[in-house]
C-alpha cells in the first residue's frame, strides 16, 4: 500500500521559535496533502489542503500566517509552525490521496509538538 | 457540506464479547465513508471503507461495516473482540466527487476488558 511518512515524529521547542514539519509520499505522487492537527482524546480537525505548485487552502479559524505550507514537490509537503506558543502543541498529521480516484487517503504517523 | 456524528464517546466491552461502534453522518451529495483505527501515538491507520457497490464490508480482522443509506449510518460491528482491539475508531466521511476532504467523527475510544 501507499505510504506517508512524517519527520520529525516529536519535536519539543521554547515558546516564540518555529517548527518545521515534513510530509512526505513515499511511494506515490501527491499533488496534494492535507494537515489535521487532533488535540488530546479529541478527533482530527482539517487544517488546510496543501497543492503542489499553488497556494495553500486553509479551513475556516486557521491562521494562515501562523501555519505556513509549502508543497514543493510532487512528494513533499511542510508545514511550519511559526512563533510557536504552548496553545500550539498538539498532535499533527497528514494525509494523502493516491491517484485513481478513489477518493482514500493514506495518513503519516504523525508529529507530536511539545511547546514550552 | 457533510458532517459525521459518533454519538459514543467510548464503549466498554468484555474480550470475546460483540461490539457496534456507531456513526451516522449527513450530506447533501453521494458519500464515501471509511473507519479508521488509532493506536496511542500513532498515525490513523485504514480499518474498512465504502466507495460502491456491497453496502456491508469487512476488514482482514473481523470488522465489518454495513453502508445504510435510508438511514445515513455506517455502523462498526465486531462478533467477539480481543484485547489487542483497544483503541481509538474514528469514523469519516468525504464527498463522492473526489475532492478527497475527509470530514472526521470525534471518535469513540473502544476499551476491551479482560
Amino acid at each position: 500500500g501507499a505510504v506517508v511518512s512524517q519527520h520529525p515524529s516529536r519535536v519539543i521547542c521554547k515558546s516564540g521559535t518555529s517548527v518545521k514539519i515534513e510530509c512526505r509520499s513515499l511511494d506515490f505522487q501527491a499533488t496534494t496533502m492535507f494537515w489535521y492537527r487532533q488535540f488530546p482524546k479529541q478527533s482530527l480537525m482539517l487544517m488546510a489542503t496543501s497543492n503542489e505548485g499553488s497556494k495553500a487552502t486553509y479551513e475556516q479559524g486557521v491562521e494562515k500566517d501562523k501555519f505556513l505550507i509549502n508543497h514543493a514537490s510532487l512528494t513533499l509537503s511542510t508545514l511550519t509552525v511559526t512563533s510557536a506558543h504552548p496553545e500550539d502543541s498538539s498532535f499533527y498529521i497528514c494525509s494523502a490521496p493516491t491517484s485513481g480516484g478513489a477518493s482514500e487517503q493514506f495518513f503519516g504517523p504523525g508529529t507530536r509538538l511539545t511547546v514550552l | 457540506a457533510q458532517s459525521v456524528t459518533q454519538l459514543d464517546s467510548q464503549v466498554p466491552v468484555f474480550e470475546e464479547a460483540p461490539v457496534e461502534l456507531r456513526c451516522n453522518y449527513s450530506s447533501s451529495v453521494s458519500v464515501y465513508l471509511f473507519w479508521y483505527v488509532q493506536y496511542p501515538n500513532q498515525g490513523l491507520q485504514l480499518l474498512l471503507k465504502y466507495l460502491s457497490g456491497s453496502t456491508l464490508v469487512k476488514s482482514i480482522n473481523g470488522f465489518e461495516a454495513e453502508f445504510n443509506k435510508s438511514q445515513t449510518s455506517f455502523h462498526l460491528r465486531k462478533p467477539s473482540v480481543h484485547i489487542s482491539d483497544t483503541a481509538e475508531y474514528f469514523c469519516a466521511v468525504s464527498g463522492a466527487s473526489g475532492t478527497y476532504k475527509y470530514i472526521f467523527g470525534t471518535g469513540t475510544r473502544l476499551k476491551v476488558l479482560a
